[in-house]
């Protein structure tokens, strides 16, 4: 089984609705990241969440909130979409002091989204 | 904050080919430095890091060398396959602790 999962994994969606995009781990990882992927722009940060009473802002929130329910859960929603959040959406966990690197962050398949 | 800049954005080599990605940072606080490799409908995965205090470090075909003074590191693979062909990431960030700065990608293709 896959250790980070995201759902859905594909999702159209109009202009104006809520859309919550769901990240779990089985990794025991205390941290947890939300990212966005557009071609040519790489990856950018949206939240971040060093534990479950921690959540900060990263480089593209504005458009975005997310909620940490647990260790292993964390979701990110887009309050009333548009369409210049059609993206891949990346959920990633890490743990200092674990796995091959100090900071390896480990990724989910993505999330297909299209607000049209 | 830091910015990552990453070149070229594609890249086309031969089978055997070396194939060189260069990434260029701001912030001369970064102290590390990891390559992140997505196949085609996955996430990014680490492939090797390296951290300010080693110039160059090599893991069989891959090799990832750093020039602190210039703010620079590159990512080397020799011998490439059909099977490297995918979108390579850099990234930076100051501490091992702290989050990752990504570059905007490069999309390796190997012809066979």
């Amino acid at each position: 089984d896959a250790d980070v999962t995201q759902t859905p994994r594909n999702r159209i969606t109009k202009t104006g609705k809520r859309i919550m995009l769901e990240c779990s781990q089985t990794k025991g990882h205390d941290r947890m990241y939300w990212y966005r992927q557009d071609p040519g722009l790489g990856l950018r940060l949206i939240y971040y969440s060093f534990d479950v009473k921690d959540i900060n802002k990263g480089e593209i929130s504005d458009g975005y909130s997310v909620s940490r329910q647990a260790q292993a859960k964390f979701s990110l929603s887009l309050e009333s979409a548009i369409p210049n959040q059609t993206a891949l959406y990346f959920c990633a966990t890490s743990d200092p002091g674990t796995g091959n690197s100090y900071n390896e962050q480990f990724f989910g398949p993505g999330t297909r989204l299209t607000v049209l | 904050g830091e910015n990552v800049e990453q070149h070229p954005s594609t890249l086309s080599v031969q089978e055997g080919d070396s194939a060189v990605i260069k990434c260029t940072y701001s912030d001369s606080a970064s102290n590390y430095f990891p390559w992140y490799k997505q196949e085609l409908g996955k996430g990014p995965q680490l492939i090797i890091d390296i951290r300010s205090n080693v110039g160059e470090k090599k893991d069989q075909r891959i090799a990832v060398t750093l020039n602190k003074t210039a703010k620079h590191f590159s990512l080397h693979i020799t011998e490439t396959q059909p099977e490297d062909s995918a979108v390579y990431f850099c990234a930076a960030s100051q501490t091992g602790y702290s989050t990752l700065t990504f570059g905007k990608g490069t999309m390796l293709l190997v012809s066979p």
